[in-house]
């Protein structure tokens, strides 16, 4: 659980699909969670997915599962600048216990 | 009404000083968590407490006290921090268990900057 990998960088156009990336290594994680960090500020959770389900979809956001590969991605629609920030990816297979991504910085050119 | 609250949001220390960090959540909400951010890391855990209780303390130097006066708020007492120290310093509550309840809602951090 606490081998939670990402990219580091993702560059977009404004009105592109971003997808963000991650690994985990624990296949009995229960719940997987994506947070967006702006500058300066803490960590706003997203949307999360239950290690059951394939696919969440919320608005603009498309969370894809495959457990198989310990595969986890955010599909972010229409990319606008406000997207910008860091995203972090984190499991949780202990109620008390996240293990974060180290983070993905998503960059949206107009 | 998924609000973490903490205060201050920019702290600046000497190595001698005693200062406290302050959490609030009102979502009631049974598991608070202190983690420690440096730029460009993610957030790694200190400290959880569940119905007030220290659970985990992840191996964090002493110079760090946390305290849980009642199920709305954690403190995070300072002192004789190190420069090292420097970070910023998140809250975040969840309920204890059950479906999608274990859910970590953060808070907005403290600065904190050691002279």
């Amino acid at each position: 659980g606490e081998d939670v990998e990402q990219s580091l960088f993702l560059s977009v156009r404004e009105g592109d699909s971003s997808v963000i990336n991650c690994t985990y290594t624990d296949s009995s994680s229960t719940y997987l969670y994506w947070y967006k960090q702006e500058p300066g500020a803490g960590l706003q959770l997203l949307t999360y997915i239950f290690s059951n389900m394939d696919m969440k979809q919320d608005q603009r956001l498309t969370v894809l599962l495959n457990k198989k590969d310990k595969h986890l991605s955010l599909r972010i629609a229409d990319t606008q600048t406000g997207d910008s920030a860091i995203y972090f990816c984190a499991e949780t297979y202990n109620f008390n216990k996240f293990y974060f991504g180290s983070g993905t910085k998503l960059n949206v050119k107009p | 009404d998924t609000e973490v609250t903490q205060t201050p949001k920019h702290l600046v220390m000497g190595m001698t000083n005693k200062k406290s960090l302050k959490c609030e959540q009102h979502m009631g909400h049974r598991a608070m968590y202190w983690y420690k951010q440096k730029a460009k890391k993610p957030p790694e855990l200190m400290f959880v407490y569940s119905y007030e209780k220290l659970s985990i303390n992840e191996s964090v130097p002493s110079r760090f006290s946390p305290e849980c006066p009642n199920s709305s708020l954690l403190n995070l007492h300072l002192h004789a921090l190190q420069p090292e120290d420097s970070a910023l310093y998140l809250c975040a509550s969840s309920q204890i268990a059950g479906e999608g309840q274990d859910t970590q809602y953060f808070g907005p951090g403290t600065r904190l900057t050691v002279l």
